[in-house]
């Protein structure tokens, strides 16, 4: 099955700076990554996904890339804010709208002030 | 915007009893989920639901689980004999195209 490996665990940036978070699948067939973040005691909430048929998606201050030949895809977070402090989960879905998502394993993001 | 819902929010119960969580998926949606999230660990997935029966599940959805939905509008995840290691964060997800939407979940502690 799918696996889906993220690093790093935890990141601290300062206010202002980006911060990246990579992850790698397994799963060549899968072809929906989305991003999530979560506060604490909070639902995951998604930010940001991008479809296998495309490079590269931006929204504000989110990006997010795609290597489908590497399989590893990208978050960006350009000129962060302390409200990005949070829990960020990469996720990988496999062919089919019924299709699971399978989790990274979490960046817990501090934006320092 | 609509919004998937769950109750309770937190449920105690003591081992080998049988809970049922309970969630009100987006109303046009077709798909469901369950995921737990053991504290301080990912997102894993449990079971997947369409059309009135199960898509998928995972390992962790042994004989112990089971998933209905009985209305139109609820869908439930019921633990037979709970144990130690079921207390986590039960998510219920649910969409209709790619996006998955959760709901804010129930923390199940098991004593």
């Amino acid at each position: 099955g799918e696996n889906v490996e993220q690093h790093p665990s935890t990141l601290s940036v300062q206010e202002g700076d980006s911060a990246v978070i990579k992850c790698t699948y397994s799963d060549s067939a899968s072809n929906y990554f989305p991003w999530y973040k979560q506060e604490l005691g909070k639902r995951p909430q998604l930010i940001i996904d991008i479809r296998s048929n495309v490079g590269e998606k931006k929204d504000q201050r989110i990006a997010v890339t795609l290597n489908k030949t590497a399989k590893h895809f990208s978050l960006h977070i350009t000129e962060t804010q302390p409200e990005d402090s949070a829990v960020y989960f990469c996720a990988a879905r496999g062919t089919g709208t019924a299709s699971k998502l399978t989790f990274g394993t979490g960046t817990r993001l501090q934006v320092t002030l | 915007e609509p919004e998937v819902t769950q109750t309770p929010s937190h449920q105690v119960t003591q081992m080998g009893q049988e809970v049922i969580l309970r969630c009100v998926p987006i109303s046009n949606h077709l798909y469901f989920y369950w995921y737990r999230q053991i504290l301080g660990q990912k997102v894993e997935f449990l079971v997947s639901f369409y059309n009135n029966e199960i898509s998928e599940k995972s390992e962790i959805f042994d004989d112990q689980f089971s998933v209905e939905r009985p209305d139109g509008s609820n869908f439930t995840l019921k633990i037979r004999s709970t144990k130690l290691e079921d207390s986590a964060m039960y998510f219920c997800a649910s969409n209709t195209w790619e996006t998955q939407y959760f709901g804010p979940g129930t923390r199940l502690l098991v004593l």
